[in-house]
């Protein structure tokens, strides 16, 4: 069975600070990566996937993740935040067994901003 | 094109009771999800149906149950709710089984 670990449940960046959210999966197979990012009160919003190829992939809003297979990692990047990135992000691993309706998430990493 | 579309947004409903959520899926897509966050127990997947067939079920029990029509729209019902039913409830549909797109949600709360 799959599984999602994001160990930072709370990270604090400065303003025009880089961030690095940590990602870290378990899957026998090939991963599908996904990351999300879910605003107060509403649904989530994809961010970037990978499936395969390049493992540098770039996504929305300045975000790119590294897929490392030697790590089992999938880390969230950017290299200056903005106040409007405070958030809640999820990252997730797809069963291909179907396709990748069933993800599974880690319990998510609450991003604040400070001035 | 619209995203996906979940009502209603907000309900309040009894202990005992069911409830019925509904999800208009972005058009064109055949597959739909359903999942559930909670606080204590974050993202969740419930249930996925595509052409009207479920194809994968999480490990939730009897009492959650969903369905899909012919033109892709989906609901879920929760029947005999218990307070620990309260929870976001998401829906979200994919194109081509690879990237799934989700709605805003359903608040459900339970009293």
């Amino acid at each position: 069975a799959q599984s999602v670990t994001q160990p930072d449940i709370h990270i604090t960046v400065s303003e025009g600070a880089s961030l690095e959210l940590r990602c870290n999966y378990s899957y026998g197979a090939t991963p599908y990566l996904f990351w999300y990012v879910q605003s107060p009160g509403q649904g989530l919003q994809l961010l970037l996937k990978y499936f395969s190829g390049d493992t540098l992939v770039q996504g929305i809003k300045g975000f790119e993740a590294e897929f490392k297979r030697s790590q089992s990692s999938f880390n969230l990047r950017k290299p200056s935040v903005h106040w409007s990135d405070a958030a809640e992000y999820f990252c997730a691993v797809g069963a291909s067994e179907f396709g990748n309706e069933k993800l599974t998430f880690g319990t998510g990493t609450r991003l604040t901003i400070i001035p | 094109k619209a995203g996906v579309t979940q009502t209603p947004r907000y309900l309040i409903k009894t202990r005992g009771q069911q409830v019925t959520l509904s999800c208009s899926p972005i058009s064109g897509h055949r597959s739909v999800s359903w999942y559930q966050q909670t606080p204590g127990q974050g993202l969740q997947f419930l249930f996925e149906y595509f052409s009207e067939t479920q194809r994968n079920k999480g490990n939730f029990p009897g009492r959650f149950s969903g369905r899909q029509f012919s033109n892709s729209r989906s609901e879920m019902n929760v029947s005999t709710l218990e307070l620990g039913d309260s929870a976001l409830y998401l829906c979200a549909s994919s194109p081509d089984g690879n990237t799934i797109y989700f709605g805003e949600g359903s608040w459900l709360t339970v009293v």
